[in-house]
């Protein structure tokens, strides 16, 4: 079973702050690897998804980047708001199916 | 609007029982998924479809049973409801525009089962 982390578990930022998160993953047989939200009591929704070494994608205040080579990817947060509450969960893939990691809480208060 | 619709958000079963859970999604999509969340774990695939009749195990299928009769439904079925397999469950769905790999993937809201 393929082995993707993420640091840190959970994380408490204030309203303004900027922050960032940490997927780790084999860097071998790599194919793609996804970014979900998932917000409380809500569906988990795709915020990225990046294939190619050096791929930097943005959405709003939110941005990635994907370092194929040495297995890692981070998701950035710039000036947090307290809708930016919720699990990201990164997802690896190497051939077909998602193995996803436990996911990065954050929680943004004002 | 995108939709995959799970028929239950909470649902309370006996061990021993027989328990469907079902998924539908409007999006046309060709690829279907069942995971299920438990704390301290990532999201982990129990079976996947990519067309109507067909099923793939995906890493925890034992204990689990698919049905794929129509391309929009995908039920997922508990022959025998065990404790330990008291948990949240997600559906998910994706269409075959790129690879399966590359796909995004649209889920449920999740059926939260507890098996008494």
């Amino acid at each position: 079973i393929l082995n993707v982390e993420q640091s840190p578990q959970s994380l408490h930022v204030q309203e303004g702050d900027s922050t960032n998160f940490t997927c780790s993953f084999p860097s071998s047989n790599f194919y793609a690897l996804h970014w979900y939200r998932w917000e409380t009591a809500k569906s988990p929704e795709a915020l990225f998804v990046m294939t190619l070494n050096g791929d930097e994608k943005k959405k709003g205040r939110i941005s990635a980047t994907l370092n194929t080579k040495e297995g890692y990817s981070y998701l950035y947060i710039k000036g947090s708001q307290p809708e930016d509450s919720a699990t990201y969960l990164c997802a690896y893939t190497g051939a077909s199916k998602l193995t996803f990691g436990t996911g990065t809480r954050l929680q943004v208060t004002l | 609007d995108v939709k995959v619709t799970q028929s239950s958000r909470y649902l309370v079963k006996r061990t021993g029982e027989k328990v469907f859970l079902e998924c539908v999604q409007d999006m046309d999509h060709e690829n279907m998924f069942w995971y299920r969340q438990d704390p301290g774990l990532g999201l982990r695939l129990i079976y996947f479809s990519y067309d109507v009749k067909m099923k793939e195990k995906g890493d925890i299928p034992e204990g689990y049973s698919v049905s794929r009769e129509k391309k929009e439904r995908f039920s997922l079925i508990l022959e025998s409801a065990s404790t330990n397999q008291t948990s949240m469950y997600l559906c998910a769905s994706s269409n075959n525009r790129d690879s399966l790999a590359k796909n995004i993937q649209y889920f449920g809201a999740g059926t939260r089962l507890s098996v008494l």
